[in-house]
């Protein structure tokens, strides 16, 4: 089982719609969780982050945490064509800042 | 969050040389970490580098084909060895960072260098 596993995509939305990415991870212990995002020849750019159960909103963008489901969530509302990115779930297993990746969902935004 | 540049920026190299790739931090940081994302691809850890010790590399790679140099709190090397065309890729250095005030440990990334080995 991988340790961070996230929804197959791509994933394509109208423009205005939500986007819903989901991320499932296997260490019960884990403590941070975050969401990058990844723009076509470009390296990852951290959008959110997690740490509480609940949500968390940040203007257009909600994560939703479930530490008992050891699940996490994106939302994107209102989606626009330059929302249409790779994002990556990555998850803080531990100490000394490690992170562990999920192969990522691929956003397409339809004007 | 640090300013991380890399050089190059991308590079076309033949079968069995090796390259040096640079990163730079514009603030000391103690932990710099070095991947690997190959086309289409998530991010794979190849090592962690700190200063003042040796790299700590994760299954799957070794110290011969990607030796790396930690010599101060702003500046790391990785290189690729003897490489072959398996090692296309784009190569990324990222450092230790905290989610704007919250004190949560998180990376940030530098642009990346594109590998093409022919």
């Amino acid at each position: 089982q991988k340790e961070v596993e996230q929804n197959s995509g791509p994933l394509s939305v109208p423009e205005g719609a939500i986007a819903s990415l989901n991320c499932t991870y296997s260490d019960r212990g884990s403590q941070s969780f975050f969401w990058y995002r990844q723009y076509s020849g470009k390296s990852p750019e951290l959008i959110m982050f997690i740490y509480s159960n609940g949500d968390k909103e940040d203007g257009r963008f909600t994560a939703q945490l479930n530490k008992a489901s050891q699940y996490v969530s994106l939302l994107i509302r209102d989606s626009q064509p330059s929302d249409s990115a790779t994002y990556l779930c990555a998850v803080n297993m531990g100490s000394d800042y490690k992170l562990s990746f999920g192969a990522g969902t691929t956003v397409t935004v339809r004007a | 969050s640090a300013v991380i540049s890399q050089k190059p920026s991308r590079d076309i190299c033949q079968r069995g040389t090796s390259l040096t790739i640079q990163c730079q931090v514009d603030s000391q940081v103690t932990m710099m970490f070095w991947y690997r994302q190959q086309p289409g691809q998530s991010l794979t850890l190849i090592a962690t580098a700190n200063q003042g010790s040796e790299a700590t590399y994760e299954s799957g790679f070794v110290i011969d084909k990607f030796p790396i140099s930690r010599p101060n709190l702003t500046f790391s090397t990785l290189t690729v060895s003897n490489m072959s065309p398996e090692d296309s890729s784009i190569y990324l250095c990222s450092v230790e960072g905290t989610g704007r005030g919250t004190g949560q440990e998180t990376q940030y990334f530098g642009p990346g260098t594109r590998l093409l080995v022919l």
